[in-house]
């Protein structure tokens, strides 16, 4: 079945850094979303991409979907604490027009933690 | 609007029970999809629903099972539980499905002794 290799596993980063991280897949996807979740909680869309070669930002946040649809990476610039959590990248290959959504694979997770 | 809710939020069951966990989506949102996550496992799709019909599966056993109401709130069970089975079950809506953003609610946490 399609897997993603998401990278870095964890992250320990000072307050202020940028941070980067990626998904790659063996697999063509249609579309890249990355979420955030924190404990006990569900997670949480944080930009979705929807074209080969797009480059989306949202506050600090910047992704960019591949141009050979088989990869993604996220950019936090400026970190702060609450931007602690785990972000999980997730792919998904949408079937034809008018048919169904196909579940989301997902990576295993960047755990990012913040030093003051 | 309302986000995704999921009910109960924990659930304690023994080995052999079966259980019903439930999911109301975001306001006009008719595709439902069911989710586990597990520390080893990671996120795994389970199955999805769309107009009270199921559309996609994931590679999960028969004892699995889901369904959706007409007022587009899904319902899934797990039959004759086993250790395995407990994790965060995560259920996420969106409008039509195809190429529609997912949202998450909370999660039910199930612990299976």
């Amino acid at each position: 079945g399609q897997q993603l290799n998401q990278s870095p596993q964890s992250m320990f980063i000072q307050e202020g850094e940028d941070v980067s991280m990626n998904c790659t897949s063996s697999s063509i996807f249609n579309t890249w979303l990355w979420y955030k979740q924190d404990p006990g909680e569900g997670p949480v869309l944080l930009i979705a991409l929807y074209k080969a070669g797009e480059l989306t930002s949202n506050g600090r946040l910047t992704a960019q979907f591949g141009i050979t649809r088989k990869d993604s990476f996220l950019n936090i610039s400026a970190s702060i604490p609450s931007d602690v959590g785990i972000y999980f990248c997730a792919g998904q290959l949408n079937a034809v027009s008018g048919g169904g959504a196909d579940g989301l694979t997902f990576g295993k997770g960047t755990h990012l933690i913040i030093q003051p | 609007k309302a986000g995704v809710t999921q009910t109960p939020r924990y659930l304690i069951k023994t080995r052999g029970q079966q259980v019903t966990l439930s999911c109301s989506p975001i306001s006009g949102h008719r595709s439902v999809s069911w989710y586990q996550q597990t520390p080893g496992q990671g996120l795994q799709f389970l199955f999805e629903y769309f107009s009270e019909t199921q559309r996609n599966k994931g590679n999960f056993p028969g004892r699995f099972s889901g369904r959706q109401f007409s007022n587009s709130r899904s319902e899934m069970n797990v039959s004759t539980l086993e250790l395995g089975d407990s994790a965060l079950y995560l259920c996420a809506s969106s409008f039509a499905g195809s190429q529609e953003t997912q949202y998450f609610g909370p999660g039910t946490r199930l612990l299976v002794l």
